[in-house]
């Protein structure tokens, strides 16, 4: 069974810096896009960034040139490197897989507060 | 963007009667390889989303076959044939044809 298990949330500071990981099962992970999904609280799903397979990344606007998507195939392993911490930023933080967003994560919580 | 737009946002349901909703894009979804990306999701309280259905009509692994989606280009929809309990929750349409990756606003089921 697929599985995507996400580590690293907790408290920022608004400015400041944190790192998630996404710590992939069970599927041949090189050959996958991943992807980081958001959910602000109580509010809807919002996407943040992709990686393709081949390495090429996509981000939202509103984390553009702040957040960094990346990938170590050799420990089956997503990251989402969080700089210049905004209070909006505030989220859950769900890692996903393919186009279609077939598995996701139990998500991690990124509190940005001072 | 391509924005998507789901009706209703609210959707009080009977167990054992059908559901349906509708979604909306501003654009196309037919991706240039020919598939288009228009998912549904299912999420409960205090869950993550879970995929029910992708490329418009293909029911993911697990998923009941009271669950079916229709559509193309568009306008699509997800309809329920006999809403059971256990589906209350909220239901996200989600295009991931064209980047931004774009979601409905949800649809909240609630008995």
């Amino acid at each position: 069974e697929v599985q995507l298990l996400e580590s690293g949330g907790g408290l920022g500071q608004p400015g400041g810096s944190l790192r998630l990981s996404c710590a992939a099962s069970a599927f041949t992970f090189t050959t996958y896009a991943m992807s980081w999904v958001r959910q602000a609280p109580g509010k809807g799903l919002e996407w943040v960034s992709t990686i393709g397979a081949g390495g090429s990344e996509f981000y939202s606007d509103s984390v553009r040139g702040r957040f960094t998507i990346s990938r170590d195939n050799s420990k089956n392993i997503l990251y989402l490197h969080m700089n210049s911490l905004r209070a909006e930023d505030t989220a859950v933080y769900y890692c996903t897989r393919s186009r279609v967003v077939d598995s996701w994560g139990q998500g991690a919580l990124v509190t940005v507060s001072s | 963007d391509i924005v998507m737009t789901q009706t209703p946002l609210s959707s009080p349901v009977t167990l054992g009667q059908p559901a349906s909703i509708s979604c909306r894009s501003s654009q196309s979804l037919v991706h240039n390889d020919g598939n288009t990306y228009l998912s549904w999701l299912h999420q409960r309280p205090g869950q993550p989303p879970r995929l029910l259905i992708h490329k418009i009509s293909n029911r993911f692994s697990g998923v009941p076959d009271r669950f079916s989606g229709s559509g193309a280009g568009t306008d699509f929809t997800l309809k329920i044939t006999r809403v059971e309990a256990e589906d209350v929750g909220v239901y996200y349409c989600m295009q991931g044809t064209q980047f931004p990756w774009t979601f409905g606003q949800g649809t909240k089921v609630e008995i």
